[in-house]
């Protein structure tokens, strides 16, 4: 069966510090990736996806950036953390399109 | 646009009580419908998936249905541990990828 990690669960940070949250995958090959954020009381939003090793898409411009050295491997990561970077870090797999997409357990990331 | 809104926003009911969650959406070509389950400080959990209108899903005490417009998610005679934050994603064939769109979520808590 499949399963998806990530790590760190929880991160506390300084405003100005670099991140990198890694999310791995077991027991499946070349899935789409995916990160997405959710700020408290609200839904999940798109930041990175990638179908392949190499390949990433950003859906809205901001301090992040997203690398997948290996098939199963999805890395997040800043150079200068913000405040607004502050929220919960999921990272989502998906085999053949439309039968969903499944979430790892998050990383809570706390910017101060 | 593609769009998902989901009502209501907070949800109270007695063990036992039985009640509906809804889901609005619009979507340019409707690849699947999903809901899922969401604990506090942890990742989605995947419930169900919704291909075409009429089309029906149960799991325990959940039911998924589906309209051209909107999804149903009924809830039967629900026990305290069915308290949890409910989201609906629409996946849609626009894109070139299998973007899902969120809604903000129903949070349900279930008093004994």
């Amino acid at each position: 069966s499949q399963t998806i990690h990530q790590w760190p669960a929880t991160l506390v940070q300084p405003v100005g510090s670099p991140l990198s949250l890694e999310c791995t995958v077991e027991g499946t090959s070349n899935p789409n990736l995916y990160w997405y954020r959710q700020a408290a009381g609200r839904g999940l939003q798109l930041l990175f996806y990638s179908v392949g090793i190499g390949q990433i898409s950003s859906e809205v411009p901001q301090n992040l950036s997203a690398s997948r050295p290996q098939d199963r491997q999805f890395i997040l990561s800043s150079k200068k953390l913000l405040l607004s970077d502050s929220g919960f870090y999921l990272c989502a797999w998906e085999g053949l399109a439309g039968l969903g997409q499944y979430f790892g357990p998050g990383t809570r990331l706390l910017v101060l | 646009e593609d769009q998902v809104t989901q009502s209501p926003e907070a949800l109270r009911l007695q063990e036992g009580e039985s009640s509906s969650l809804n889901c609005s959406y619009t979507v340019s070509g409707l690849r699947g419908l999903f809901w899922y389950r969401q604990d506090p400080g942890k990742g989605p959990e995947f419930l169900f998936t919704l291909y075409s209108a009429g089309e029906e899903k149960e799991k325990e005490r959940l039911k998924a249905t589906l309209t051209k417009k909107e999804s149903f998610l009924h809830i039967t005679a629900p026990k305290p541990e069915d308290s949890a934050t409910y989201l609906c994603a629409v996946q849609g064939f626009s894109g070139g990828y299998n973007k899902l769109i969120f809604g903000a979520g129903t949070r349900l808590a279930v008093h004994p």
